[in-house]
């Protein structure tokens, strides 16, 4: 199976902050791999696939880059509607794999 | 627009069986596949299965063996048909849908609300 790894696990930010989230797979699987958001009692909402692709509905400030087996999710401007858990997966190989999430926290 | 609804959740003792459903609404043509996913309380995500358009099945180790696929098309209903349960198990249960484009999968697009198994 192919390992998902996120970091950090915790951030915590201000509003307006810009902050980034890595994401490192445990083989290549550019560019197969997508984000989420999920929120408490909500289903996870997708943000990014294909590495960069913004899901359409997405604010612009939301962006993903990265290739290989190194990737990130970085939201330029922190808004209060951002604080959430945040997971990287990727779809390139079955089983498809997620990362353990990100909890995006209040400064 | 696309819906997915999940049912058949509850409370189950370990060993025991359970057939959760996922109807889907909205779907069109051969470009959707339907995946569960899970989340255990306190823990992250886990994708569990998926089902292409094609009928192709596929899962995650820690279910094979134990959970079971299948489709009625008359009804759009998925099902994932889950036997031998155990403890670890437990988790709130999503389908999704995976749509095939011809530049590639937009995975897990549109979201059911969920349904919760316990088993203890």
């Amino acid at each position: 199976d192919i390992q998902m790894t996120q970091s950090p696990s915790t951030l915590s930010a201000s509003v307006g902050d810009r902050v980034t989230i890595t994401c490192r797979a445990g083989q290549t699987i550019s560019p197969w791999l997508a984000w989420y958001q999920q929120k408490p009692g909500k289903a996870p909402k997708l943000l990014i696939y294909r590495t960069s692709s913004l899901q359409s509905g997405v604010p612009s400030r939301f962006s993903g880059g990265g290739s290989e087996t190194e990737f990130s999710l970085t939201i330029s401007s922190l808004q209060p509607d951002d604080f959430a858990t945040y997971y990287c997966q990727q779809y390139d190989t079955y089983p498809w794999t997620f990362g353990q999430g990100t909890k995006v926290e209040i400064k | 627009e696309v819906h997915l609804v999940e049912s058949g959740g509850g409370l189950i003792q370990p060993g025991g069986s359970l057939r959760l459903s996922c109807v889907a609404s909205g779907l069109s043509g051969n470009n959707n596949h339907i995946t569960w996913v899970r989340r255990s309380p306190g823990k992250g995500l886990e994708w569990v299965s998926a089902i292409h358009s094609g009928g192709a099945t596929y899962y995650a180790d820690s279910v094979k063996g134990r959970f079971t696929l299948s489709r009625d098309n008359s009804k759009n209903t998925l099902y994932l048909q889950m036997n031998s349960l155990r403890t670890e198990d437990t988790a709130l249960y999503y389908c999704a849908r995976v749509l095939a484009l011809g530049s590639g999968w937009v995975p897990f697009d549109v979201w059911g609300q969920g349904t919760t198994v316990t088993v203890s």
